[in-house]
């Protein structure tokens, strides 16, 4: 079956410590993002990519970094300058252009990040 | 960024019919979608309205007034399985891309039996 699949499920972080976090997606859709959703809070866009080997900040990128090599693969690298990582992390997809002015974001499972 | 309210909880019990609210301020709008989010689970796509007018899918409806920047997301013969956070989502166009959602705090809502 077709979908977006987020690792690892849970995540710990230590100080001073890179993580990355897996996105893949089989839906053959162009562009994907990364939210970050904390409680009682909505989702804040981290980074998107329309196509591949390009993508935009979004309104809360400092301290995050990613990369798009492949159009099936988005990984999110949560950085040792991202202060307060300990947050739900949502990737998305979705088709782009004129194919998807109708269609909804699809969105992983999630992976929540703790600081050790 | 831009504004998008909607009450932070609500409450009703099993079989009445909620009106959750969602009101918006951007340019460049071009669309607005309803998402379901049970705790601790991904966002589902509930409805999508980029035209004035309601949209009706099953025991779930969604208005939209581009005029008056409102949508609100009618749920009728409610479930226990409908409590949960909806999330109003906004996309503004970006140039002559499809552009980016801007998303709510969202309503969390509580059915009792």
């Amino acid at each position: 079956d077709g979908g977006i699949t987020q690792s690892p499920k849970y995540l710990f972080r230590k100080e001073g410590q890179n993580v990355t976090l897996s996105c893949e997606q089989n839906l053959n859709h162009d562009a994907m993002y990364w939210y970050r959703q904390d409680p009682g809070q909505g989702l804040r866009l981290i980074y998107y990519s329309q196509i591949v080997n390009d993508f935009q900040k979004g309104d809360i990128a400092e301290g995050y970094s990613v990369s798009r090599e492949k159009k099936e693969s988005f990984p999110l690298t949560v950085t040792s300058a991202q202060k307060n990582p300990t947050a739900f992390y949502l990737c998305a997809s979705s088709l782009a252009g004129t194919r998807g002015s109708n269609q909804p974001q699809h969105f992983g499972d999630g992976t929540r990040l703790s600081i050790l | 960024g831009q504004n998008i309210d909607q009450p932070t909880e609500m409450t009703a019990t099993e079989g009445a019919i909620v009106q959750i609210n969602c009101t918006y301020q951007t340019s460049g709008f071009n669309g607005l979608f309803w998402y379901q989010q049970h705790a601790g689970e991904a966002p589902t796509f509930l409805s999508y309205n980029v035209l004035d007018g309601l949209e009706e899918k099953g025991r779930f409806s969604s208005f939209l007034s581009r005029s008056k920047g409102y949508s609100y997301l009618l749920l009728k013969e409610l479930q226990m399985k409908d409590s949960a956070s909806y999330l109003c989502a906004v996309r503004r166009r970006r140039g002559s891309t499809l552009g980016r959602l801007y998303f709510g705090r969202g309503t969390q809502l509580t059915v009792w039996p």
